[in-house]
């Protein structure tokens, strides 16, 4: 089981730019989360997706989307770059729903530098 | 609206010695709580969680935590720290009861240091 992987590991981009994350959940997981973590921060949720909708967000503005593909697995996509969304992205997966407290499981994570 | 609180962004201890992180929160109901760790160029791991029953937690790697509902605490505990246990440590709380997405609020972490 590879459990959940992210690409690219690291990328580099300008200010303005847009930038396309990506996720594949664990095996048998069907919901995949999104989260930022800045240096020296917690992780912070960005959304969540299900049964190819966004289910949940938290608190970003419009330039942060998504994507669920029918395998499950998802796209973070961010427009017009700003140097504040350099950051750890986390994608989280979980399996299908028996309790909200089942264990998500984290990637390593896509390193973000915009400069 | 949910919170997580560090109180500690460092803490450094020798290899043998016990280790305490604390961790409190905010919360309108019966939270489910989490301890995570993060190791460089790593992703989290979880280390244990707390839904409800017993308020002492037992996890991985010879960690516990216990729930402290009275103080809205749930601080994470080992007795002999080990070498490859310097890492990040985050708290965190989850989601509603049945029927809400699995939304975590993290803690700012605790940047754990472990002296030879």
């Amino acid at each position: 089981d590879a459990g959940v992987t992210q690409s690219p590991t690291h990328l580099i981009k300008t200010r303005g730019q847009q930038v396309t994350l990506r996720c594949s959940p664990k095996s048998g997981h069907d919901t995949v989360s999104w989260y930022q973590q800045a240096l020296g921060q917690g992780p912070q949720f960005i959304f969540q997706y299900y049964e190819e909708e966004e289910r949940q967000r938290g608190n970003f503005p419009d330039r942060f989307s998504g994507h669920q593909f029918p395998n499950y697995s998802s796209e973070l996509n961010v427009n017009a770059l700003l140097l504040g969304d350099s950051a750890l992205y986390l994608c989280a997966s979980s399996p299908p729903a028996r309790d909200p407290g089942d264990e998500q499981f984290f990637g390593p994570g896509t390193r973000l530098t915009v400069l | 609206a949910q919170s997580v609180t560090q109180p500690d962004i460092h803490i450094t201890v020798s290899e043998g010695a016990s280790l305490e992180l604390r961790c409190n929160y905010s919360y309108g109901a019966t939270p489910y709580l989490f301890w995570y760790v993060q190791s460089p160029g790593q992703g989290l791991q979880l280390l244990l969680k707390y839904f409800s029953g017993d308020t002492l937690v037992q996890g991985i790697k010879g960690f516990e935590a216990e729930f402290k509902r009275s103080q809205s605490s749930f601080n994470l505990r080992k007795p002999s720290v080990h070498w490859s246990d310097a890492a990040e440590y985050f708290c965190a709380v989850g989601p509603l009861l049945s029927g809400s997405a699995r939304q975590l609020t993290f803690g700012s972490g605790t940047q754990l240091t472990v002296l030879p």
